[in-house]
């Protein structure tokens, strides 16, 4: 069974400031899909960022990217220049062929002004 | 994304009430799904429907009761429920099961305390 590990249960930032969030996974899987997803205090899970496994390039989007390294299963967020609204809570999540959805436990992020 | 709706967003329930949550999707989505968010644990898949079919029950006790009447709506049936039930419940609906590329667009959930 695959299994998805957040080892950070909080992290902080200063606003403008730079900061990763890490993600393991485990699986025997070859070709999978790996999600960041953010829940803010409004309970609204918005998708962050997405990577297929296949691909080598880190995916990219705007201030948020990804350290994708398949060999080490790992797959962290990298947030630049954050800002006060990307306090919320993190999740890493990986879905198998069949279409499940796993989440990882969350990292809460706090963003210092 | 807001293309997924959840009503009510806060319950409030009695052990021996019978509530319903409903979760609509304006996506044209063909899948949908259930999922309950425990505080400090990860989030819990109950339930998929695939075109209005149930693909996966993973072994959600039976005080639980999906229905899926059409491929935009989805209900959680919920009766006898006890205080550990007490979380908050997220649907989610994508273009279409099979596959691992579809993304998942998730509703704003329902806050539910079982008193």
């Amino acid at each position: 069974a695959q299994t998805v590990t957040q080892s950070q249960p909080e992290m902080s930032v200063q606003e403008a400031e730079t900061v990763t969030l890490s993600c393991t996974y485990d699986t025997s899987e070859s070709d999978y899909y790996l999600f960041w997803y953010k829940q803010p205090p409004s309970r609204q899970m918005i998708l962050v960022i997405r990577q297929e496994a296949y691909k080598q390039q880190n995916a990219t989007e705007n201030r948020f990217s990804v350290n994708f390294q398949k060999a080490a299963k790992s797959f962290s967020l990298k947030i630049s220049d954050s800002q006060l609204g990307d306090a919320a809570m993190y999740f890493c999540a990986y879905k198998n062929q069949g279409g499940k959805l796993i989440f990882g436990q969350g990292t809460e992020l706090s963003v210092k002004p | 994304e807001t293309g997924v709706t959840q009503t009510p967003r806060h319950l409030v329930m009695g052990m021996t009430n019978k509530k319903s949550l409903k979760c609509e999707q304006h996506l044209g989505h063909n899948a949908m799904y259930w999922y309950k968010q425990s505080a400090k644990k990860p989030l819990e898949l109950m339930f998929v429907y695939s075109l209005e079919e149930r693909v996966e029950n993973n072994s959600v006790p039976s005080r639980f009761s999906p229905e899926c009447p059409n491929s935009s709506h989805l209900f959680l049936h919920l009766h006898t429920l006890q205080p550990e039930d007490s979380a908050l419940y997220l649907c989610a609906s994508s273009r279409a099961l099979a596959g691992g590329r579809e993304t998942q667009y998730f509703g704003p959930g329902t806050r539910l305390l079982v008193l």
